[in-house]
């Protein structure tokens, strides 16, 4: 059975460092054609994909916030972490991370589909 | 990266048909044939129910299905059930690995 697990604090202070763990089980980091991305939603709001990290250790980031996103894996420990710079209250939101699958199309395959998402961890940003 | 185009809300009966849009550009949606889409009920995480515009992963009911036409992706319901009512988003592939989501629809079962 897949499942993935986040965890972090629940209260960051502005202007912070947020660092999320994502604890994976029933796969590994190291499959072929597997990834593992973070999507966020601000209460009430729709979702907003973060960042993803593939089995080649292939990083890519969302535009508007890759200046504060690092995303890494450690495969031992079945673990990806993403750490966001400089949290403000407008980064209050559940953070969720999931497994992300592709398909060819053409002679490429596309990451673009996530199939399995853990329960999300709700992170507060406030003085 | 701008949101996927989706309507706020849509409504239907039980046994009716439901359809959502999801209306992108020719960089996202009109480029591939890469979309998704996702049911969230409230509190809980998403769940996957349509990939590559219109496979239905193992265990999702063949009354949703997905197309595409240009830019505009679409998620069908049909014989909609009081236990469809939920926020619908829909995701595309948007080049050089990065993903948008639509805005996402609440549909009610009236």
């Amino acid at each position: 059975q897949v499942t993935l697990k986040e965890s972090g604090p629940v209260l960051v202070k502005p202007t912070e460092t947020l660092t999320l763990t994502c604890t994976v089980s029933g796969f590994s980091l190291s499959n072929a054609r597997m990834g593992v991305s973070w999507i966020r939603q601000p209460p009430g709001k729709a979702l907003e994909w973060l960042a993803h990290i593939f089995s080649n250790d292939e990083k890519s980031y969302s535009t508007s916030l890759k200046s504060r996103l690092t995303i890494s894996k450690d495969t031992s420990k079945s673990q990806v972490v993403l750490t966001m710079t400089n949290m403000d209250p407008v980064d209050t939101a559940t953070y969720y991370c999931a497994r992300i699958r592709g398909s060819w199309w053409g002679p490429y395959y596309y990451y673009y589909y996530m199939d399995v998402w853990g329960k999300g961890t709700t992170v507060t940003v406030s003085s | 990266q701008s949101a996927l185009t989706q309507p706020a809300s849509v409504s239907g009966s039980p046994g009716q048909s439901i359809t959502i849009s999801c209306t992108g550009t020719s960089s996202d949606v009109g480029s591939y044939n890469l979309v998704s889409w996702y049911q969230q009920h409230p509190g809980k995480a998403p769940k996957l129910m349509i990939y590559e515009g219109s496979k239905r992963p193992s265990g999702v009911s063949n009354r949703f299905s997905g197309s595409k036409s240009g830019n505009t992706a679409s998620l069908t319901i049909s014989g909609l059930q009081a236990e469809d009512e939920a926020d619908y988003y829909c995701c595309s592939y948007a080049g050089s690995s990065s993903l948008v989501f639509g805005g996402g629809t609440k549909l009610t079962v009236l």
